[in-house]
């Protein structure tokens, strides 16, 4: 099935640090999403986006919907131990059936 | 939050017996979807509803069953459960184009 390329896979770092994590296509999509995932727990929705270029910010976190619309990133600024999770990517590429396809997740692992 | 429970939250049960997962919403939404999540897999999508009594495969739909007779309510089914069924499940909801997931249900098959 079709999937999203979200890098990297896995990030450790010590608290105050900024992070950036990425989504790649090779389909266009209409919407892009940035979920976070604690653990024993559902996904929690972060972010919408859905216009190309379009910059969004949730507090410390930030994405774009790509250029292209291929793409998308998510940044957090001055990450504290409770940003500790697995983040997710997720877009719609349109049709009636409202599917959303999900990227592979990036591990975040915050150091205090 | 929004208001999605599944149920149970978790079960262990035996090869080969016949087991049926809940999901049910109090939001009036028209989508609902049932995903699996395992280790370097992410989330995939099992089934999805876009109505009472319209449903249509995910990417893994083999070996599960779902039935949607009331618009707050979602079963999965697993027939005959197998080893490689042993997983998280996710039940999702949506109106237009943001999901909101319940808490998930871990099983596991022995």
């Amino acid at each position: 099935g079709q999937q999203l390329n979200q890098s990297p896979q896995s990030m450790f770092i010590q608290e105050g640090e900024d992070v950036s994590m990425n989504c790649t296509s090779s389909s266009i999509f209409n919407t892009w999403l940035w979920y976070k995932q604690d653990p024993g727990e559902g996904p929690v929705l972060l972010i919408a986006l859905y216009k190309a270029g379009e910059l969004t910010s949730n507090g410390r976190l930030t994405a774009q919907f790509g250029i292209t619309r291929k793409d998308s990133f998510l940044n957090i600024s001055a990450s504290i131990p409770s940003d500790v999770g697995i983040y997710f990517c997720a877009g719609h590429y349109g049709g009636a059936t409202n599917k959303l396809i999900f990227g592979t997740g990036t591990l975040l692992a915050v150091q205090p | 939050d929004a208001g999605i429970t599944q149920s149970p939250r978790h079960k262990v049960t035996e090869t080969g017996t016949p087991v049926t997962l809940r999901c049910h919403q109090t939001e009036n939404h028209r989508y609902m979807y049932w995903y699996r999540q395992d280790p370097g897999h992410g989330l995939r999508l099992i089934h999805y509803s876009y109505g009472v009594k319209d449903t249509d495969k995910g990417e893994v739909s083999d070996g599960y069953s779902v039935s949607r007779s009331k618009t707050e309510d979602f079963l999965l089914t697993l027939e005959s459960a197998t080893s490689s069924q042993t997983s998280v499940y996710f039940c999702a909801i949506s109106d237009r184009d943001r999901e909101s997931f319940g808490p998930g249900t871990r099983l596991t098959v022995t």
